[in-house]
């Protein structure tokens, strides 16, 4: 059985691009959950997506959106990038009412 | 959404025993007491969950007093690998996929030789 993995491990950015950030659910897993974890602090909730729904959204500006896609696996866009953007974004995959289970995040450089 | 507080960083030796202790004061009738340890680099692992008294599992106990406004990880006989951040969540139990997690800055654990 594989895990949640994310794609890719690190980027690098400039303040105003624009950045996708791909994340693969565990197998048989069908909801994903968005984490944003800056240095030195605990994961934040950005959202949640069900079944190619979103089920959930954390205090994130609208320039942070996702989809789901009907594999399950999921996509977060981050729109005109601010320095603040960069952080360790984590993937959090489960089935309905399962536990979480993490990927190893993707570490994102804006400069 | 009930807050907690837990120590920055907390130190030990290797094979001593680590207990480390979370607060929260406004904890809800409804919510469970959850830990989870992240590695660097690494996504959060569930350790361990409860609600009341003791549980206890392969790798950790949790221990929670009759008022639930604290509660304690205890980690017997570390080792050098567990090095890591533990955070202390409450909300809902583990088996709301659908639910939010919420962490605060956890507590740094480092473990020498």
């Amino acid at each position: 059985e594989t895990g949640v993995t994310q794609s890719p491990t690190h980027l690098i950015k400039t303040r105003g691009q624009q950045v996708t950030l791909r994340c693969s659910s565990q197998s048989g897993h069908n909801t994903v959950s968005w984490y944003q974890q800056a240095l030195g602090q605990g994961p934040q909730f950005i959202f949640q997506y069900y079944r190619e729904e979103e089920n959930g959204r954390g205090n994130f500006p609208p320039r942070f959106s996702g989809l789901q896609f009907p594999n399950y696996s999921s996509e977060l866009n981050v729109n005109a990038l601010e320095l603040d953007d960069s952080a360790l974004y984590l993937c959090a995959s489960s089935f309905r009412s399962d536990e979480q289970f993490f990927g190893p995040g993707t570490r994102l450089t804006v400069l | 959404l009930a807050k907690t507080t837990q120590p920055i960083s907390m130190d030990s030796y290797e094979g001593q025993e680590v207990n480390i202790t979370c607060s929260h004061n406004n904890i809800a009738t409804n919510d469970y007491i959850t830990w989870y340890q992240q590695f660097p680099s690494q996504g959060p692992r569930f350790i361990i969950q409860g609600y009341k008294t003791k549980v206890t599992n392969e790798v950790a106990s949790l221990f929670i007093p009759a008022d639930r406004k604290s509660s304690t990880l205890s980690l017997p006989r570390v080792s050098l690998s567990d090095t890591a951040v533990y955070y202390c969540l409450v909300g809902d139990r583990r088996g709301s996929g659908y639910s939010t997690l919420t962490f605060g800055k956890g507590t740094m654990l480092l473990v020498s030789p």
